[in-house]
């Protein structure tokens, strides 16, 4: 069965205080895998996909990286703005299957 | 340009009411999924649809969940007789899918139902 599994569930860091959220995955095979922030009463919001172990990409203050078992979303210098849920999900390869799998998320509190 | 839009927002109905949620999808875009947002759980697929038909409706919790496409645009799913563990938020996504391709999905805002 495909897992996804995000840790921790919920982070509290100071403003500029950097740190990472991890993302472990169990999946017969990965077509790609998917990061979204969450705002409160408002739908995921698309961030980066990844295909294959190795790769990486980074907007403004993010950077998510992936290996064969994990993803990391990487937060350098975060600001209260970017306080949100952040959701990890995979798409697995083979047949007519495209949906995504999610995690449960990591809520982020970044403090002034 | 417009992105995924839901309506309505909010639905408050009764236990055993049918109840109708409407998605439009981004323009264009070839491929629509529902999913749904138990309060404090992540995200469960329901339905995806490649234009008009729906080649995988695993996610369905049972016979009272149904959907529908047409025009490859609008997407109506219905509740039928709801129950209260139906009390969820309904996400539509989109994406611009073509075989052996990988677009990421676009959600709407959602529409959160409330059974009472």
């Amino acid at each position: 069965e495909d897992q996804v599994t995000q840790s921790p569930e919920a982070l509290r860091l100071q403003e500029g205080e950097s740190s990472s959220l991890n993302c472990s995955y169990t999946v017969s095979g990965l077509r790609g895998l998917f990061w979204y922030r969450q705002d409160p009463g408002k739908g995921p919001e698309f961030l980066f996909t990844l295909y294959s172990a190795g790769e990486e990409k980074e907007k403004e203050r993010l950077k998510a990286t992936l290996t064969k078992k994990e993803s990391f979303l990487h937060i350098t210098a975060p600001k209260p703005e970017d306080s949100a849920t952040y959701l990890c999900a995979v798409q697995v390869a083979g047949g007519s299957a495209r949906q995504l799998t999610f995690g449960s998320g990591t809520q982020l509190t970044v403090l002034p | 340009g417009a992105g995924v839009s839901q309506s309505p927002s909010n639905k408050v109905t009764e236990k055993g009411k049918d109840v109708e949620l409407r998605c439009d999808p981004i323009s264009g875009h070839t491929a629509l999924y529902w999913y749904r947002q138990r309060l404090g759980q992540g995200l469960e697929f329901l339905i995806y649809f490649q234009g008009n038909s729906a080649p995988d409706k695993s996610g369905l919790p049972s016979d009272r969940f149904s959907a529908e496409r047409t025009g490859e645009s609008v997407s109506t799913l219905t509740i039928q007789r709801t129950q209260q563990e139906d009390s969820a938020v309904y996400l539509c996504a989109s994406s611009g899918y073509t075989s052996g391709s990988n677009y990421e999905q676009y959600f709407g805002p959602g529409t959160r139902l409330t059974v009472t």
